[in-house]
């Protein structure tokens, strides 16, 4: 049964700081690994999707990479800012199926 | 598009009753999910449809919960008779299978509320 962990479960840092968020699962036979932002009382957003086959995907200052032999993925921020703060969810793919991590809580500072 | 829809947003009802959430999904997704959250077990998947079918429905909790989908732009997930337990966030969402290698896209959630 594929387990999906986050590490850290929260996180506080000042305006401005480059951040890392980590990500890793048991079953490294995945379809493809989503990244979703979720807002307090909100519904998820997709940020990335980074399919089996691919290392990384980037989108502004957000970049995902995925390593599947070991089991992880990141989620690097660039130049954090209030607005990133937010609950991140990282989510597995055995092709249909999604399988959520429990999350990493950010809070940006200004 | 709009996006997928939810309704209603919020539920409050009391236990016993039978509760009704609706989902519309992305026009043209082949594929329809729905997920329930809660502080205690994260997101989890109760059941899926593909082209209206049901696909796998192994995390639908007990009888009580059913799910259809007639056609392929709306879904309804039933609870009947609700209990305090089902209190939760319930999410539809959809993809589509030829696009973005299944992306799934959320809505905004109904929010459950079993007293």
């Amino acid at each position: 049964k594929q387990e999906v962990t986050q590490i850290p479960a929260a996180l506080s840092v000042p305006e401005g700081e480059n951040l890392v968020l980590n990500c890793s699962f048991t079953d490294s036979a995945i379809y493809n690994l989503q990244w979703f932002r979720q807002d307090p009382g909100k519904g998820l957003t997709s940020l990335l999707l980074i399919q089996s086959s691919q290392r990384e995907q980037t989108s502004g200052r957000l970049n995902a990479s995925l390593d599947k032999s070991s089991g992880r993925s990141t989620l690097y921020i660039a130049a954090s800012q209030p607005g990133d703060s937010a609950t991140y969810l990282c989510a597995v793919s055995g092709f249909q199926k999604l399988v959520f991590g429990t999350g990493t809580r950010l809070l940006v500072s200004p | 598009d709009a996006g997928v829809i939810q309704s209603p947003r919020h539920e409050v009802t009391e236990m016993g009753q039978e509760v009704t959430l609706r989902c519309k999904p992305i026009s043209g997704h082949d594929y329809l999910f729905w997920y329930r959250q809660t502080m205690m077990r994260g997101l989890e998947l109760l059941i899926y449809f593909n082209n209206n079918v049901p696909i796998d429905d192994s995390g639908m909790p007990e009888d009580r919960f059913s799910a259809k989908m007639p056609n392929a732009s709306f879904s309804t997930l039933k609870i009947q008779p609700s209990e305090p337990r089902d209190s939760a966030v319930y999410f539809c969402a959809s993809s589509l299978l030829a696009e973005r290698y299944n992306e799934q896209f959320f809505g905004p959630g109904t929010r459950l509320t079993v007293l």
